[in-house]
């Protein structure tokens, strides 16, 4: 299954409201996390089940095949790269990430 | 808390089998129904998932990698394993091990990575 997240990278200020948005090639139903990944770091769980909060500042949306992250007044931690992956099935899959940076 | 933690040679020559080894910390890696992971990430680019171990013995790989992929276990360590044969520059990149909780759907614990090159 191919995922694909728009934009690729996103130029933000602090304080601003930030949508990416992950597209599954199929339906995917809500097997769709999202991760946050910071340099020379490993990926960090943000969100699963397409909407359930792993992380309190984050909010992810949607099912079958569109799905979204938003992040709700980025604060100065939250400049990183995010990603999205399916694990409904093998082989689980990721999308290319979003990297988004200070304006 | 688990921790999960990288190990194994940074350079490895072309032709020859890449081997890394994930220690787990805070918990039985023979417990639960838990799913243990292999991904890797070459520099400035995306994520791989490789393969992964579940408890209960049965192991599952990438079709990309599967005819060179091998993941093991020694529980009496508490730790698992990976190798890859045959390695290509292709396959320099940062290695992850990752725990999935129950149902495998996500990767919630991740080891820091390690770097291996593949060079001559």
């Amino acid at each position: 299954i191919q995922m694909t997240q728009s934009p690729s990278s996103l130029s933000a200020s602090v304080g601003d409201r930030v949508t990416i948005t992950c597209r599954a090639s199929q339906n995917i139903v809500n097997y769709l996390n999202w991760y946050q990944q910071k340099p020379g770091k490993a990926p960090k769980l943000l969100i699963l089940g397409a909407s359930s909060l792993h992380d309190g500042r984050f909010s992810g949306s949607g099912s079958g095949t569109d799905f979204a992250l938003t992040i709700s007044s980025l604060q100065p931690d939250d400049f990183a790269t995010y990603y999205c992956h399916q694990s409904l099935s093998m082989p689980h899959t990721f999308g290319l990430g979003t990297k988004l940076d200070i304006k | 808390q688990v921790q999960l933690q990288e190990s194994g040679p940074g350079l490895v020559k072309p032709s020859q089998t890449l081997s890394l080894t994930c220690t787990v910390s805070g918990g039985s890696i023979n417990s639960g129904s838990y799913y243990w992971n292999w991904i890797r990430q070459p520099a400035g680019k995306g994520l791989e998932w490789i393969g992964r171990f579940y408890s209960i013995g049965s192991t599952s790989y990438n079709p990309s990698l599967e005819s060179r992929a091998t993941i093991s276990v020694d529980t009496s360590k508490n730790h698992f394993s990976l190798t890859l044969s045959s390695v290509t520059a292709a396959d320099t990149a940062v290695y992850y091990c990752a725990r999935s909780g129950d149902g495998g759907y996500d990767f919630d614990f991740w080891g820091q990575g390690t770097l291996v090159t593949v060079s001559s």
